[in-house]
């Protein structure tokens, strides 16, 4: 057990539609990651938080926005949802940066997305 | 700019048999490397890290990887490979020094060891 939970673990929805998931990080570690991993794409990091700020971005599309909250949990939130969206995403979480910035994340089990 | 390359989409090993993935990096500063493992189903699973000092680092499940400062490379190794060691397998890169907070993933190697 990584000790990051990330919820629902499947969603099935439609295209247009907006869906938020969530993640809540190990105890005492203050980064969030979050990833996109599709069958031809594979692992691609989308945005990084770390206690409450952004602090790094990749790949992640203007329809998509996350947000880390005071008690360090984090939320991804995809809108005008697109087949392509379909895939596992993947939250992540480090105790923090700088000195820290050496230890490893620790992933959740992923959220299924399917868009019908 | 950071990158790292798994060359090899699979990797096919009889049990029993020692096994290699293979992962090359470009960094800027010290790089700090990482091996995950996927299962099925579930999130990367961290296996070994290489920071600094010695070269051969040991990890989780009987898996080891060498650091290669000259031929920037860290691959993972095991001396004897088992069924249950079949999985997808990622390479990671940090900056240590000047790369920031973004680490970097190879595309994965999907590992088949055959009984």
């Amino acid at each position: 057990d990584s000790g990051v939970t990330q919820t629902p673990k499947h969603l099935i929805t439609a295209t247009g539609q907006r869906v938020t998931l969530r993640c809540s990080p190990r105890s005492g570690d203050l980064s969030v990651y979050w990833y996109q991993q599709s069958l031809d794409q594979g692992l691609q990091f989308l945005i990084q938080y770390y206690n409450g700020e952004e602090r790094a971005k990749g790949n992640i599309l203007e329809r998509f926005s996350a947000q880390q909250f005071p008690d360090l949990h984090s939320e991804l939130n995809l809108s005008s949802l697109e087949l392509g969206d379909s895939a596992l995403y993947f939250c992540a979480s480090s105790p923090g940066q700088g000195a820290l910035s050496n230890q490893p994340q620790h992933f959740g089990d992923g959220t299924r997305l399917s868009i019908l | 700019a950071q990158s790292v390359a798994q060359p090899e989409d699979q990797v096919n090993v009889a049990e029993g048999n020692p096994l290699t993935v293979k992962c090359t990096y470009s960094v800027s500063g010290n790089p700090y490397l990482f091996w995950y493992v996927q299962y099925p189903n579930r999130g990367l699973q961290f296996l070994l890290k290489y920071i600094t000092g010695d070269n051969l680092v040991k990890g989780s499940y009987g898996f080891e990887a060498e650091f290669n400062k000259s031929q920037t490379s860290f691959h993972l190794k095991k001396p004897s490979a088992l069924v249950s060691d079949s999985a997808l397998y990622f390479c990671a890169v940090r900056g240590g020094n000047t790369g920031g907070f973004k680490t970097i993933f190879g595309a994965g190697t999907r590992l088949f060891v055959k009984a």
